[in-house]
């Protein structure tokens, strides 16, 4: 149990589906991301929230929708996607302490959650 | 552009100490070394990481060289339960921490 929680652990939907998966972290954290894990490659990061605002967005396709209500809840908004989305979608927290070594950069992921597309 | 270089894969019996290296030869100095490790089908976990001194905790034993080119993860007694994929990353304290394909490490009895 690492204080990350991710619901639903597994989906399935169609291309004309609209769904979304849900992180929520009890760490007292400010800091939340979203991670894609396909097959046979590296994690990527797709998107990060500091204290609710959205700061990094690396050129992930519209049909992801991310949402950030709260520095406890993070949102993965999910439409038209293709087969190839199909993957390990996994959220992570941290404490951000600003610049500087206070930071001690450690991320606190969740057990993610396994989307299939067909 | 990677930043650091890992064996794709190693073995390592059961109870031995597993060394894991990594080099990282264009490692900034204000860049850290992490390690976190990927069980199967789960997130990926934290270890350890270090500036430029030897770090030492629960789970592992981290040894940067002087030069801090290259580091070596020390799993003391590796037990079946420490198979996974390992991960070395550089990065600033508040920078992001990019994945790359690790090492798998294969504990056998």
């Amino acid at each position: 149990e690492t204080g990350v929680t991710q619901t639903p652990r597994h989906l399935v939907m169609g291309m004309t589906n609209k769904k979304s998966l849900k992180c929520e972290q009890h760490l007292g954290h400010n800091a939340m991301y979203w991670y894609k894990q396909s097959a046979k490659k590296p994690l990527e990061l797709m998107f990060v929230y500091n204290f609710k605002e959205q700061t990094e967005n690396n050129s992930v396709p519209s049909r992801f929708s991310p949402e950030c209500p709260n520095s406890s809840h993070l949102f993965l908004h999910l439409h038209t996607l293709q087969p190839e989305d199909s993957a390990l979608y996994l959220c992570a927290s941290s404490l951000y302490k600003g610049a500087g070594p206070a930071n001690t950069g450690e991320l606190f992921f969740g057990e993610g959650s396994r989307l299939t597309v067909l | 552009d990677a930043k650091t270089t890992q064996p794709p894969s190693m073995d390592c019996a059961e109870g031995r100490a597993a060394n894991l290296p990594c080099n990282h030869s264009t490692i900034s100095g204000n860049e850290y070394v992490y390690w976190y490790r990927q069980i199967h089908s789960q997130g990926p976990q934290y270890i350890i990481h270090g500036l430029k001194n030897n770090e030492t905790n629960e789970m592992a034993s981290l040894i940067i060289t002087e030069d801090r080119k290259s580091s070596t993860l020390i799993l003391p007694h590796a037990t079946l339960r420490d198979t996974a994929v390992y991960y070395c990353i550089v990065k600033p304290y508040t920078g992001k921490l990019i994945f790359g394909q690790g090492t798998t490490l294969q504990v056998k009895p």
